[in-house]
């Protein structure tokens, strides 16, 4: 896990502010997944991202989540106006490169969102 | 999402062997098999993963059925360090990993 580097680790936000997670992912991976785990269940996929281009975002709520992968920088997911039901554990997860799915992804330690 | 079953919990005893099942009816030829584990306040650990033949590596094996509908991680000896959420997971040429609620693993000493 220390390979992958989220922050912050806590994150505690009143409704309506806004949040911004970070993901730094491993040295040499150009691949960024986004999952969010609320308390008591399992993983839920979020978004796939490249450098610079979103490949998936299936799993991301269409109003007031967003997320990026520039070319330089962290990954970013952005959630705006959070309320109540957006607390949970975010974890970022990166792998190397598409098509090698044989190859695990390696996740960083997550960030534990609390809306007041 | 979940295309895996695997049971809600498990106990096992300290330095014994552990098999934790994992059932996927509904697997592709493309679909590899991952496990994963997520100790508590954590992120998930990649354990192992196989596509057809049972693999070994320096934390566990996995045996495959030979229809592919199942699957096996066995823990060979039990440490209270194993005591996790264990997660099947079918990972195919897309981009998903689909993790399903697990199975907690409890180890008693």
């Amino acid at each position: 896990n220390a390979g992958v580097m989220q922050n912050p680790r806590h994150l505690v936000r009143r409704r309506g502010q806004e949040a911004r997670l970070r993901c730094s992912p491993m040295k040499g991976h150009s691949h960024v997944y986004w999952y969010r785990q609320l308390p008591e269940e399992g993983l839920k996929f979020m978004v796939y991202l490249q450098k610079e281009n979103i490949i998936d975002e299936s799993g991301m709520p269409k109003e007031r989540f967003s997320a990026e992968f520039p070319k330089e920088g962290p990954s970013i997911l952005r959630i705006q106006q959070v309320v109540r039901g957006d607390s949970a554990a975010y974890f970022c997860a990166s792998s190397p490169r598409q098509g090698t799915y044989n190859s695990p992804l390696h996740f960083g330690n997550g960030t534990r969102l609390t809306v007041t | 999402d979940a295309k895996t079953t695997q049971p809600n919990s498990m106990e096992s005893n300290e330095e014994e062997p552990v098999h934790l099942p994992c059932n996927h009816s509904t697997i592709s030829g493309t679909d590899y098999i991952h496990w994963y584990r997520q100790l508590p306040s954590q992120g998930p650990e990649y354990v192992i993963h196989g596509l057809t033949s049972n693999v070994n590596n320096r934390m566990a094996s996995l045996a495959i059925a030979e229809d592919r509908k199942s699957s096996t991680l066995i823990l060979h000896r039990a440490t209270l360090r194993d005591a996790a959420v264990y997660y099947c997971i079918l990972r195919d040429t897309g981009n998903q990993f689909y993790f399903g609620t697990g199975t907690s693993l409890t180890v008693i000493p």
